[in-house]
């Protein structure tokens, strides 16, 4: 069981170009998250899924699209990179929303992070 | 939308005593708060969780506190460890809503 797993771990892009980081999880969980981390900031969150074909916008989706083609995957893409999108990018996946009531712990279980540079 | 706010930012103990961390959140209808714990290089992993129907919880050396009328909640770790030394992360979220909504962390350093 390994949970969620996040690819590529490292990458270096220059400006313009594009990629996308993938997510796959394991655990049959309905909705999975993109979050950034910066130093100061915390964790932002970019993008989510609540369920296969479907996304929806974070606090900060600007340069960034996703998809949901099947449950156990969901993709980050960056189109043309930007140096202000130099981050840690975590990848998060749950069973059930945090707030849908008792019995439902809504724990986030997140990958261990891609860290990208853009130069 | 939401917004958390989490104090203080760095956080230095001495072994064995207690170390506090502070939350405020700005959505009354938030009843949903847990904190995640960030070692070194490592991913967030939940520690703690409360819901806004209880006012603390406990387990074992850590527990959350929240006052509902104030908006705000509170991480309490005692007798201090040197694998406590983390970044510590509060959010918050509320019914019908899947986001969480994270504070900016609080580094918490375990002075030997």
């Amino acid at each position: 069981n390994a949970g969620v797993t996040q690819t590529p771990k490292f990458r270096v892009l220059k400006t313009g170009q594009s990629m996308t980081l993938l997510c796959a999880q394991d655990m049959n969980h309905e909705y999975m998250y993109w979050y950034r981390q910066d130093p100061g900031m915390g964790l932002r969150l970019i993008h989510y899924s609540v369920g296969e074909g479907t996304t929806a916008k974070g606090e900060v989706p600007d340069g960034y699209n996703v998809s949901r083609l099947k449950k156990q995957n969901f993709l980050l893409g960056l189109e043309s990179a930007a140096p202000s999108q130099t981050s840690v990018y975590f990848c998060a996946s749950s069973p059930f929303s945090g707030a849908r009531g008792p019995g439902n712990t809504g724990e986030l279980f997140f990958g261990e992070g891609s860290r990208l540079t853009v130069l | 939308g939401e917004n958390v706010e989490q104090h203080p930012s760095t956080l230095s103990v001495q072994e064995g005593d207690s170390a506090v961390i502070k939350c405020t959140y700005s959505d009354s209808a938030s009843n949903y708060f847990p904190w995640y714990k960030q070692e070194l290089g490592k991913r967030p992993q939940l520690i703690i969780d409360i819901r806004s129907n209880v006012g603390e919880k406990k387990d074992q050396r850590i527990a959350v506190t929240l006052n509902k009328t104030a908006k705000h909640f509170s991480l309490h770790i005692t007798e201090t460890q040197p694998e406590d030394s983390a970044v510590y992360f509060c959010a918050a979220s509320s019914r019908g809503n899947e986001k969480l909504t994270f504070g900016t962390g609080t580094r918490l350093t375990i002075i030997p």
